[in-house]
C-alpha cells in the first residue's frame, strides 16, 4: 500500500528562517502529491499540487514555494518565514488506476516565532 | 456553502456513549477519506470508503452513494478518543475537506 514519509512532526523556527519540509512517497509510483496548510482553527487548505517531476501548480499566493525533484518526493519551502506561516502542513498524494484514492503523511505542525 | 459539510463541528460526550460524526457531500466523489488529528499531533488515516461499511476496533465508518452521506461511528467512546475527526471526498484529483468536528470524550 501507499505510504508518505513526512517530516519532521513538529517544527519550531525563528521570524526570517528558512523552511525545508520534505515528503517522501513509498508503494507506488508517478503519484500526485499535495501540500496542504491548516491556519489555527481553520480547515485544510490547498497550497501546491504537483502531477509530476518539476510540475508544481499554486493554488494561492503565499511566502511559499515548492519543488518536486524527484518522482516520490515533494519538498515545501520558504525562504524566509513569517509569523503568518505558522500551521499545521500535510502532504497528501494520490495514484492507482484512475486515482480514485488518497493517501496521507503524518504532518508536520510548524511554529514561528 | 461547502461541498464537503461535517456535523456537528463540536461534540462533547460521557465516556462510553456512541458518537456518531456525519459528512455529507454535494459533489460526485470516488472516494471518502476519514482522519483523526489529535491535539498538537499530526494526522491519523482512518478509513477510505468508496461504497458499504467498514470496521476497525471501536471505529465504524459507513458510506451511502445515493444519499451522498457518510457517517463515523465510536462505539463506547473513551477520553482517548478526544480529537478532531475530518472527513475528505476525492474527487477529480482533488481532496475535498470537511471543516472537522471537534470531539471531546469526558471521563
Amino acid at each position: 500500500s501507499q505510504t508518505i514519509h513526512q517530516w519532521p512532526a513538529t517544527l519550531v523556527q525563528p521570524v526570517g528562517s528558512p523552511l525545508s519540509l520534505e515528503c517522501t512517497v513509498e508503494g507506488t509510483s508517478n503519484p500526485n502529491l499535495y501540500w496542504y496548510r491548516q491556519a489555527a482553527g481553520r480547515g485544510l487548505q490547498l497550497l501546491f499540487y504537483s502531477v509530476g517531476i518539476g510540475q508544481i501548480s499554486s493554488e494561492v499566493p503565499q511566502n511559499l514555494s515548492a519543488s518536486r525533484p524527484q518522482d516520490r518526493q515533494f519538498i515545501l519551502s520558504s525562504k524566509k518565514l513569517l509569523l503568518s506561516d505558522s500551521g499545521f502542513y500535510l502532504c497528501a498524494g494520490s495514484s492507482g488506476l484512475g486515482n480514485t484514492e488518497a493517501f496521507f503523511g503524518q504532518g508536520t505542525r510548524l511554529t514561528v516565532v | 456553502k461547502n461541498e464537503v459539510e461535517q456535523s456537528p463541528q463540536n461534540l462533547t460526550a460521557q465516556e462510553g456513549e456512541f458518537i456518531t460524526i456525519n459528512c455529507s457531500y454535494s459533489v460526485g466523489i470516488s472516494a471518502l477519506h476519514w482522519l483523526q488529528q489529535h491535539p498538537g499531533g499530526g494526522i491519523v488515516s482512518l478509513f477510505m470508503l468508496s461504497s458499504g461499511k467498514k470496521k476497525h476496533g471501536r471505529l465504524i465508518a459507513t458510506i451511502n452513494i445515493q444519499e451522498k452521506h457518510s457517517s463515523l461511528h465510536i462505539t463506547a467512546s473513551h477520553p482517548r478518543d478526544s480529537a478532531v475527526y475530518i472527513c475528505a471526498g476525492y474527487s477529480n484529483y482533488q481532496l475535498i475537506w470537511g471543516a472537522g468536528t471537534k470531539l471531546i470524550i469526558k471521563p
